[in-house]
């Protein structure tokens, strides 16, 4: 298995409160990714990271950011957490230069719930 | 309407039998994912594949360019293969996004 750990794996906090999910892999690959699950929807991307320091939106930004000053470590921050941002989150990591066409390995998740 | 469709949403099978499950998508693409995803919630690549056939254990991944669809086949299917099977695609358009299938829960009773 891919060498990836999410952690908290769950969270519950309150409406306005900051959050930071951290993502660790030991493969020293290049491309990390945070999504997030939600029933009705597929996994739907945030952010993605293509190197250290190094990063981009994806469909869903709003409200997220990210910060990667290594390349072990890739951190999504909810600044002002909303009861919308409760979800599911994973994390994924793939050694490609366009990361459509290398397999992505998924972290275990978190269950994030905001009150 | 998602880019991605995956048919059928929900699935029940008796041990054994053959499970077939369907993605269709609407442009080209560079590659199509087949995806696992255990009641547990973790989610493992089963497949990648931009053409063709590819096969493993009991397990069979089909592409059909022209007509824009794949089809995920379980041969003598057995209780743990019970998960939510997710279908992705890149675009050829695009090659730096995913695009998710809402998924097929596949359930294999004994």
């Amino acid at each position: 298995d891919a060498g990836i750990t999410q952690s908290p794996r769950h969270k519950v906090t309150e409406t306005g409160t900051p959050v930071t999910l951290r993502c660790h892999q030991t493969e020293n690959h290049r491309y990390m990714y945070w999504y997030r699950q939600d029933p009705g929807h597929g996994l739907r991307l945030i952010h993605y990271s293509y190197g250290v320091k190094d990063t981009d939106k994806g469909e869903v930004s709003d409200g997220y950011s990210v910060s990667r000053s290594k390349t072990e470590d890739f951190l999504l921050t909810l600044e002002s957490a909303t009861s919308s941002q409760t979800s599911v989150y994973f994390c994924a990591i793939s050694d490609s230069q366009g990361f459509g066409n290398q397999p992505q390995h998924f972290g275990d998740g978190t269950r994030l719930s905001i009150l | 309407k998602n880019e991605v469709e995956q048919s059928p949403q929900n699935l029940t099978a008796q041990e054994g039998e053959f499970i077939t499950i369907n993605c269709s998508y609407s442009v080209g693409i560079s590659a199509l994912h087949w995806l696992q995803q255990h009641p547990g919630g973790g989610i493992v690549s089963l497949f990648m594949l931009s053409s063709g056939k590819k096969k493993h254990g009991r397990l069979i991944a089909t592409i059909n360019i022209q007509e824009k669809h794949s089809s995920l086949h379980i041969t003598a299917s057995h209780p743990r293969d019970s998960a939510v099977y997710i279908c992705a695609v890149s675009y050829s358009y695009n090659t730096d996004k995913l695009i998710f299938g809402t998924g097929t829960r596949l359930q294999v009773f004994p």
